[in-house]
């Protein structure tokens, strides 16, 4: 079984763009979290999402939105890019909300010029 | 609210020697605990875990794990270190089942190998 993908693996901004983050999860499984990774602030939780509805939301600015498709493939967008938005960003899945397992992808390196 | 402090940033062992690494936690509920580990420019790989049940956990590549609720620990140890085992690793807790399931890490420990 293939597990969790993210899209693109790398990327490459500069300050007041945009973004978009792809994130697909291991078959079968509904649930999917997004984590960000710094130096600085270690792993955070930024939200999930279950049945295309977001159900927990970390501490982060409304510039940090998400959304999930019918298919439960996942999405995040990060809007007026900030320096400070430099980061790993880590998508991971689970069968549903309250299973206890999440399983992570290979994340997606952000930088932000 | 959960917590989860890992001690020591950095552990440096020599191959063949006891791997140790520190976590405690606090839960106002019943915790779930996890141990990830993460290579280098590569995400989360889960190692093992404890839900409920028996307190002492095996996990992949060796590694073990005991649940402590009286000293709110969750330990993480090997044997014998393998230079393969050089990462860094994160515990993390949830509280179990319920609707606020999120996962909440602790800052990590880069462990190094040395041969």
């Amino acid at each position: 079984k293939a597990g969790v993908t993210q899209t693109p693996r790398y990327l490459i901004k500069t300050r007041g763009q945009q973004v978009t983050l792809s994130c697909s999860p291991i078959s079968g499984h509904r649930s999917v979290s997004w984590y960000q990774q710094t130096p600085g602030q270690g792993l955070q939780f930024l939200f999930e999402y279950f049945s295309e509805t977001q159900r927990n939301k970390g501490n982060f600015p409304g510039r940090f939105s998400g959304r999930q498709f019918s298919n439960s493939r996942s999405e995040m967008n990060v809007s007026t890019l900030e320096l400070g938005d430099s980061a790993l960003y880590l998508c991971a899945s689970s069968y549903g909300p309250n299973t206890d397992t999440q399983y992570f992808g290979p994340g997606t390196r952000l930088t932000v010029l | 609210a959960q917590s989860v402090t890992q001690l020591g940033s950095h552990v440096s062992v020599s191959e063949g020697a006891l791997v140790l690494l520190r976590c405690n936690y606090s839960s106002s509920v019943p915790p779930y605990l996890f141990w990830y580990v993460q290579y280098p420019n590569q995400g989360l790989q889960l190692l093992l875990k404890y839900t409920t049940g028996a307190t002492l956990v095996k996990g992949i590549n060796g590694f073990e794990a005991e649940f402590k609720k009286s000293e709110t620990s969750f330990h993480l140890t090997k044997p014998s270190a393998h230079m393969s085992d050089a990462a860094e690793y994160f515990c993390a807790v949830t509280r179990g089942g319920g609707s606020n399931y999120k996962l909440t890490f602790g800052k990590g420990t880069l462990l190094t190998v040395n041969p």
